[in-house]
């Protein structure tokens, strides 16, 4: 089983939509928990991280559910700029920083 | 605040050839990572260090990777030979401790094509 699994996608929303994206996380003594995102052919940059009471940064929100290890990401009112890769990303318990494949989201007009 | 610096940007090499990749962290970075990302996937830790001790490299295949941070601020990363599996990006990042919270900021890349 991998350490961080999500779907890899891609999503292909409409501009204006809401699109929400999973992850699963099998090593129980992670303990920080963030969302990143990839642009094509650039580098990874941290979108948000995501606490245990769920958080929220303008139109995106962050969930986290220790008990399924489970974390999401929730898009609102989805615009072309946000189409890009979505990186979750699970600490390994130390200092490690495990990464998921990415889900890729394709906003159109 | 400069970003994550890395050099070069492209490299292109025959297999079995030797290439080396630059990184310069953050100022004030202590902590400086190494990872590959193959097309398709995430980024994979391949190195970390602490100033210039190595906090981990379980990933790093040692037979041909070495990496070095002998001052505690830049860091070179080598393969030799290169095999044609290692094409992928070579990304470096960066962060301030901070117990597990910290951000990390990467560079942008070196992108590896082994013919």
């Amino acid at each position: 089983r991998k350490e961080v699994e999500q779907d890899p996608g891609p999503f292909n929303v409409p501009e204006g939509a809401t699109v929400a994206f999973n992850c699963t996380y099998s090593n129980s003594a992670s303990q920080s928990f963030f969302w990143y995102r990839q642009d094509c052919r650039k580098e990874p940059k941290l979108l948000m991280s995501v606490y245990s009471s769920g958080n929220e940064d303008g139109r995106f929100t962050a969930q986290l559910n220790r008990a399924s290890q489970y974390i999401s990401l929730l898009i609102r009112d989805s615009k072309l700029s946000d189409s890009a890769t979505y990186l979750c990303v699970v600490n390994d318990g130390f200092q490690k920083l495990v990464f998921g494949t990415g889900t890729r989201l394709l906003v159109s007009p | 605040e400069a970003g994550v610096a890395q050099s070069p940007r492209y490299k292109i090499i025959e297999k079995r050839q030797s290439v080396a990749f630059w990184c310069n962290p953050i100022s004030g970075h202590a902590t400086l990572y190494w990872y590959q990302q193959i097309l398709g996937q995430g980024p994979k830790l391949l190195i970390q260090f602490q100033n210039n001790g190595v906090v981990d490299d379980s990933q790093l295949p040692k037979d041909r990777f070495s990496a070095e941070r002998l001052k505690g601020v830049d860091s070179t990363l080598k393969i030799q030979p290169a095999k044609l599996e290692d094409s992928a990006v070579y990304l470096c990042a960066s962060s301030r401790p901070r117990g597990g919270q910290e951000t990390q900021y990467f560079g942008p890349g070196t992108r590896l094509l082994v013919l």
